[in-house]
């Protein structure tokens, strides 16, 4: 089945720096990839997704970029905020009406 | 855009009881619903898949007589955890997907049992 591996696990960056994150999968059948913030006692909130025939997408401050060929995937902050602070999960969906494959998330940290 | 309601956020009960979790899709019907748990500083865990009028299909090793799941419209999804122990304390969250729409979550639920 289809793996997602995230890295890195946590990152710290100065507020107005650029923060990436990168993930890798496994099943090159995965044709959709999400990225979710999740805050503190809260749930997953969806922010950004590419679909496998696009290779970037931007919206303001984030962008993702897909490489199908090396099958990996990452996502961009840039001019990050203390506000950007939380926990970042990439996923891919194998495909059908199956359930998304999360890597185990980023702790990303803005220091102001 | 789209919102998945889920209720309650937070429930504190004694050992033995059941706790039913109420998850709506706000704005879009919801043809798959996900129960998540998540254990702090970790990942998501896949419970349960449910398609609306379907029995619930659940993951290896999660008791499907103990995490009791209902999809019976296309915006409501019920978890009923029964008879509750203290190591069922978690953050249970459910998510949504259908037609068109990604997939949205709800803001979780805190369950503690005594």
């Amino acid at each position: 089945g289809e793996n997602v591996e995230q890295h890195p696990s946590t990152l710290s960056v100065q507020e107005g720096d650029s923060a990436v994150i990168k993930c890798t999968y496994s099943d090159s059948a995965s044709n959709y990839f999400p990225w979710y913030k999740q805050e503190l006692g809260k749930g997953p909130q969806l922010i950004i997704d590419i679909r496998s025939n696009v290779g970037e997408k931007k919206d303001q401050r984030i962008a993702v970029t897909l490489n199908k060929t090396a099958k990996h995937f990452s996502l961009h902050i840039t001019e990050t905020q203390p506000e950007d602070s939380a926990v970042y999960f990439c996923a891919a969906l194998p495909g059908g009406n199956t359930p998304l494959v999360f890597g185990k998330g980023t702790r990303l940290s803005v220091i102001a | 855009g789209a919102v998945v309601s889920q209720h309650p956020s937070r429930v504190i009960c004694k050992s033995g009881t059941s706790v039913k979790i109420e998850c709506r899709s706000l704005d879009f019907q919801a043809t798959t619903m996900f129960w998540y748990r998540q254990f702090p500083k970790q990942s998501l865990m896949l419970m349960a898949t449910s398609n609306e009028g379907s029995k619930a299909t659940y993951e290896q090793g999660v008791e499907k007589d103990k995490f009791l799941i209902n999809h019976a419209s296309l915006t409501l999804s019920t978890l009923t955890v029964t008879s509750a122990h203290p190591e069922d304390s978690s953050f249970y969250i459910c998510s949504g997907r259908g037609g068109d729409q990604p997939q949205h979550f709800g803001d979780g639920t805190r369950l503690s049992i005594l």
